[in-house]
């Protein structure tokens, strides 16, 4: 089951371009976390955000759960080929760890 | 820290074989792993959830006797895939935790299976 729905599914930039990735749902949770996968690994997490409205900045990536913890957003700033990767949200529901549809993203140089 | 070890990170069997992939968690104890399938550039789909001592939960639509998951340790999971076939071919990635709440997972690097 994937609870949250991801947009865009890919996104090909320039280096030195912003984006900023969506990650929506119905339903209302308790926190949410961000994952960045690379090819041929497990993903890494990069934030955690649990407070309505929260803003959360790691470096050039801001993250923000929404007012009504239904949504989060990821905001890349001068995105850099580093960045490329397969970003996942996902939501706090018990026990079981589902993540969102996905965003890949490919920085190019 | 939070070392999660996943074993092979390659296999190619032929079809209607057995393959057998190996999650630890190196340097804690894991009370819950989890087991994904991945297809290229696409999330992760949750195939089961498996704590130490119990039997695995498994997600709708997944077939528990063909991928069978024992946990019989808190830092070894396994995950066989039985009598394989070409459709098996995918990416699966084991993680752990160490408690529930906001503790964030760890994951292995993955196992590409090639079933032929």
């Amino acid at each position: 089951t994937q609870l949250l729905e991801q947009s865009p599914q890919f996104l090909s930039i320039q280096e030195g371009e912003n984006l900023t990735v969506y990650c929506n749902s119905s339903s209302v949770f308790s926190s949410l976390q961000w994952y960045r996968q690379e090819p041929g690994e497990g993903p890494v997490l990069l934030v955690t955000v649990v407070t309505g409205g929260e803003v959360k900045k790691l470096k050039r990536l801001t993250f923000q759960f929404g007012d009504a913890r239904k949504d989060s957003s990821l905001h890349i700033t001068a995105a850099q080929p580093g960045d490329t990767g397969l970003y996942l949200c996902a939501p706090h529901t018990g026990n079981q760890f589902y993540f969102g549809t996905g965003t890949s993203l490919t920085v190019i140089p | 820290g939070a070392v999660v070890s996943q074993h092979p990170s390659w296999v190619i069997c032929k079809s209607g074989t057995s393959v057998k992939i190996e999650c630890r968690s190196l340097d804690f104890q894991a009370t819950t792993m989890f087991w994904y399938r991945q297809f290229p550039k696409q999330s992760l789909m949750l195939m089961a959830t498996s704590n130490e001592g119990s039997k695995a939960t498994y997600e709708q639509g997944v077939e528990k006797d063909k991928f069978l998951i024992n946990h019989a340790s808190l830092t070894l999971s396994t995950l066989t895939v039985t009598s394989a076939h070409p459709e098996d071919s995918s990416f699966y990635i084991c993680s752990a935790r160490t408690g529930t709440g906001l503790s964030p997972l760890h994951f292995g690097n993955g196992t590409r299976l090639t079933v032929t």
